[in-house]
């Protein structure tokens, strides 16, 4: 089975820009979870999904979102990008999201100039 | 709230010795705790969960709800075990994970 896929793996931006960042979850996986992770912070949670509907959002500003659609691919979305935005976005996926096993993508690393 | 913490940034162990990596957490109910590892250059995976209560490459962990603590232990250290810990809290019936901030593990040859 192929792992979860992240794209881009790397990419820069500056202040103000949005950035779109993709995750393909495990086949049959039906939830996907998104963190980011900073060394000061660690990896905090942002949202997570389950066909298609947020079942459970972190402590972000709205100017981060997310979205599943109907083959559980899910994207992420920062907008008004700030410098502190700077961090490895991980993507992880699991079959109901109820276990607690997740599987985790290699990340975006993302990079506010 | 769901809250995790993990006290040591930073662990040194010889080969052969004992490692214990801390972790405590705070819940109002009851949780499903776990331990990821995250080797150099590879993703971040599961090591194991207190509900299986099973040893995966000679690591174990006891949940204790008293201390409400889950702390990971072997005993005895190997080279390969260098990487980073997380311990993590599921609250019942959420989708959320909690991660604590990480244990940097190396073991000295």
């Amino acid at each position: 089975k192929a792992g979860v896929t992240q794209t881009p793996r790397y990419l820069i931006k500056t202040r103000g820009q949005q950035v779109t960042l993709s995750c393909s979850p495990i086949s049959g996986h039906r939830s996907v979870s998104w963190y980011q992770q900073t060394p000061g912070q660690g990896l905090q949670f942002l949202f997570e999904y389950f066909s298609e509907t947020q079942r459970n959002k972190g402590n972000f500003p709205g100017r981060f979102s997310g979205r599943q659609f109907s083959n559980s691919r899910s994207e992420m979305n920062v907008s008004t990008l700030e410098l502190g935005d700077s961090a490895l976005y991980l993507c992880a996926s699991s079959l109901t999201g109820y276990t607690g096993e997740l599987f985790f993508g290699e990340g975006s690393r993302l990079t506010v100039l | 709230a769901q809250r995790v913490t993990q006290p040591e940034k930073l662990l040194s162990v010889f080969k052969g010795a004992p490692v214990e990596l801390k972790c405590n957490y705070s819940y109002s109910g009851s949780p499903e705790l776990f331990w990821y590892v995250q080797y150099s250059r590879q993703r971040l995976q599961l090591l194991l969960r207190h509900i299986s209560r099973e040893s995966i490459k000679g690591f174990t962990a006891d949940l204790n709800k008293g201390e409400t603590s889950f702390h990971l232990k072997k005993p005895f250290a190997q080279e390969e075990d260098s990487a980073m810990y997380y311990c993590a809290l599921m609250g019942f019936g959420n989708e959320k994970l909690t991660f604590g901030t990480g244990t940097r593990l190396t073991i000295i040859p």
